[in-house]
Order: C-alpha cells, then sequence, then structure tokens
C-alpha cells in the first residue's frame, strides 16, 4: 500500500523562475493538504484540495496556486520565486475531516 | 504568540529513560495530533486524540481538553526514537497549525 508519494526529492531554482511540484495521494485518499515547513520551524499550512478545488488557504501570497487533479493527485505550483521560499513543502493525504492523515517525505526548494 | 506551543525545544536523554514532551494549545480544535519527523524530513503520524489516553508499545499521548495540554511520554527509550516530534492542533474548521517541534536525541 503505496504512502503519499511526493517528486522532486530535492529542487534548485533560481530567484523569480517558476516551480511545480508534485504530490500523489495514498490509495483511497481523496483530500490533499500542502504545508511549508522553514529550517528549525513547524510546518505552516497553505492549502487543502478536495474534489478538485482548493478548500481550504492559509496565509499565503497568490504566488502559490495548486491544482487537483480528477485521480486525486495534486500540484503546487510557486512563481516568482523568493529567496525566503527555500523550504521543505510538505503534502498530506486524508480522507475527508482529515481522517487518516498521512504526511508525504517531502520536496527540499532551494532559491539561489 | 503561537497557536501551539511546545517544550522542550531540544531534549538529550540516555537510552532506557522516560521523556515526556510538552504541548500546550491556544484554538478550539476537534483534535490533538503527535507527529514524527526524521532527519530528511518525513513525516509519521503517531497519534490523533481528542480526550483522554493514547498507547502504541512505548509511546503514550495523553490530553487534558480544560486545560488545553497535551504530553507525549516514552518509555524505555531507545536511540532509534531521536527524532523531532511535532504537536499540531486542528481546529474545528480541519485547519492545522503545528508547533515548532521537539528535537530529541536518545544516546546508548
Amino acid at each position: 500500500d503505496a504512502g503519499v508519494t511526493q517528486s522532486p526529492t530535492h529542487l534548485i531554482k533560481t530567484r523569480g523562475q517558476q516551480v511545480t511540484l508534485r504530490c500523489s495521494p495514498k490509495s483511497g485518499h481523496d483530500t490533499v493538504s500542502w504545508y511549508q515547513q522553514a529550517l528549525g520551524q513547524g510546518p505552516q499550512f497553505i492549502f487543502q484540495y478536495y474534489e478538485e478545488e482548493e478548500r481550504q488557504r492559509g496565509n499565503f501570497p497568490d504566488r502559490f496556486s495548486g491544482h487537483q487533479y480528477p485521480n486525486y493527485s495534486s500540484e503546487l505550483n510557486v512563481n516568482a520565486l523568493l529567496l525566503g521560499d527555500s523550504a521543505l513543502y510538505l503534502c498530506a493525504s486524508s480522507l475527508p475531516d482529515n481522517y487518516g492523515y498521512t504526511f508525504g517525505s517531502g520536496t527540499r526548494l532551494t532559491v539561489v | 504568540k503561537n497557536e501551539v506551543e511546545q517544550s522542550p525545544q531540544n531534549l538529550t536523554a540516555q537510552e532506557g529513560e522516560f521523556i515526556t514532551i510538552n504541548c500546550s494549545y491556544s484554538v478550539g480544535i476537534s483534535a490533538l495530533h503527535w507527529l514524527q519527523q526524521h532527519p530528511g524530513g518525513g513525516i509519521v503520524s503517531l497519534f490523533m486524540l481528542s480526550s483522554g489516553k493514547k498507547k502504541h508499545g512505548r509511546l503514550i499521548a495523553t490530553i487534558n481538553i480544560q486545560e488545553k495540554h497535551s504530553s507525549l511520554h516514552i518509555t524505555a527509550s531507545h536511540p532509534r526514537d531521536s527524532a523531532v516530534y511535532i504537536c499540531a492542533a486542528e481546529n474545528t474548521g480541519n485547519q492545522f497549525y503545528f508547533g515548532t517541534g521537539t528535537s530529541l536525541t536518545v544516546i546508548p
């Protein structure tokens, strides 16, 4: 039973570029949440997708956008990258109401 | 002030010691989660609590809803328990608030 899969595992981008991170949820899960974890900090909620729509959003600018596909996989897009966007980006999948919450191993993004 | 506060931030213990990590939260919750994060970033969900106490192997999690406080205990600690332990409060809108984590090192 595959858990949550994220790709790529590591990524280096230059300031101003755009990046797309991908997440495949655990089998049977239909809700995907994205988090940003800066070094030494706890994860910060970016947004959650359910039924291909953004259901909730944290305090992140519009440069952060997402998408969920009919197979429940999801993408996180960040435009106009800033140095401060360097972080570990975590994806978590769950059933509705966050039952069975499962995290992926994350994508480590470095902006130079 | 963060919605979720954990203590201590760092903890070093000898193998076999009993360990306690504390978490206080200020938001109304539907559940309190304890997570384990290993070097490299992967996060594992340990417990999801809405009341009382849960036990899994050497791990015990308790919550006091009135005091808005939860504790994670590790009995007979082992070097493989070394990791960052994160407390996360899930509010009634299914949004998570995370603590900054407690970095645990267990020395053989």
